[in-house]
């Protein structure tokens, strides 16, 4: 693989299920973040991760947890989810973190909670 | 609160050229990106400006004023494969991106 992959790319859920979102990148970066994408609305930071061991709280964390065991992998746990989690949620890297380096994205995962 | 706006929509047709345009408000300021996103395909990096003026790369350009808030995304000799969300990102003084919502640019024959 080369750059950053997530997984699934989309998945229909029922509303009380458990659902981890995985996220590998291999570019060896620092940083990794969580973002939800809605429509009418810009990208909104779940959770981040600034180097492995370490996570932070982004502006919409509620009913998420996220781990950073180490570089490469960054999932994202739903622990009970929940309909207005429907989104499409992107992975992302940065090389630097608290810096200004760019982001890399993930495609994608789609998810729906019926 | 922190806020960016950006128009919601914009038409051009091939071959011309468009401006969109980005304000802020911010909490600090520590550069302001543009991405482009085709539909149903992640953002990809466009450009980063943390300092006044025009930063020029091929046919897309990006201009920043820090006093007035404001940025835009300058395309040129526009291509049917330029259509696309640009999505306008401020990075405020906790090193914390701020996206728009994000402006569809549709281009037309």
């Amino acid at each position: 693989i080369a750059g950053i992959t997530q997984a699934p790319t989309s998945q229909i859920l029922a509303a009380g299920r458990r659902m981890t979102l995985r996220c590998t990148q291999d570019m060896r970066h620092n940083a990794m973040y969580w973002y939800r994408q809605d429509l009418g609305l810009g990208l909104r930071l779940i959770h981040y991760s600034n180097t492995a061991g370490t996570t932070g709280k982004g502006e919409v964390p509620d009913g998420y947890s996220v781990s950073r065991a180490n570089t490469d992998d960054f999932p994202l746990t739903l622990a009970s989810a929940v309909p207005s989690q429907t989104s499409v949620y992107f992975c992302a890297s940065s090389g630097t973190s608290g810096d200004t380096g760019e982001l890399f994205f993930g495609e994608g995962s789609r998810l729906t909670v019926l | 609160g922190q806020n960016i706006d950006q128009p919601t929509e914009m038409t051009a047709t091939e071959g011309a050229i468009v401006q969109i345009n980005c304000t802020y408000q911010t909490s600090g300021f520590n550069g302001l990106f543009w991405y482009q996103q085709h539909a149903g395909e992640a953002p990809t990096f466009l450009s980063y400006n943390v300092l006044d003026g025009l930063e020029e790369k091929g046919r897309f350009s990006s201009f920043l004023s820090r006093s007035k808030g404001y940025s835009y995304l300058l395309l040129k000799e526009l291509q049917m494969k330029d259509s696309a969300s640009y999505l306008c990102a401020v990075m405020d003084s906790n090193y914390q991106l701020i996206w728009g919502a994000g402006t569809k640019l549709i281009i037309k024959p």
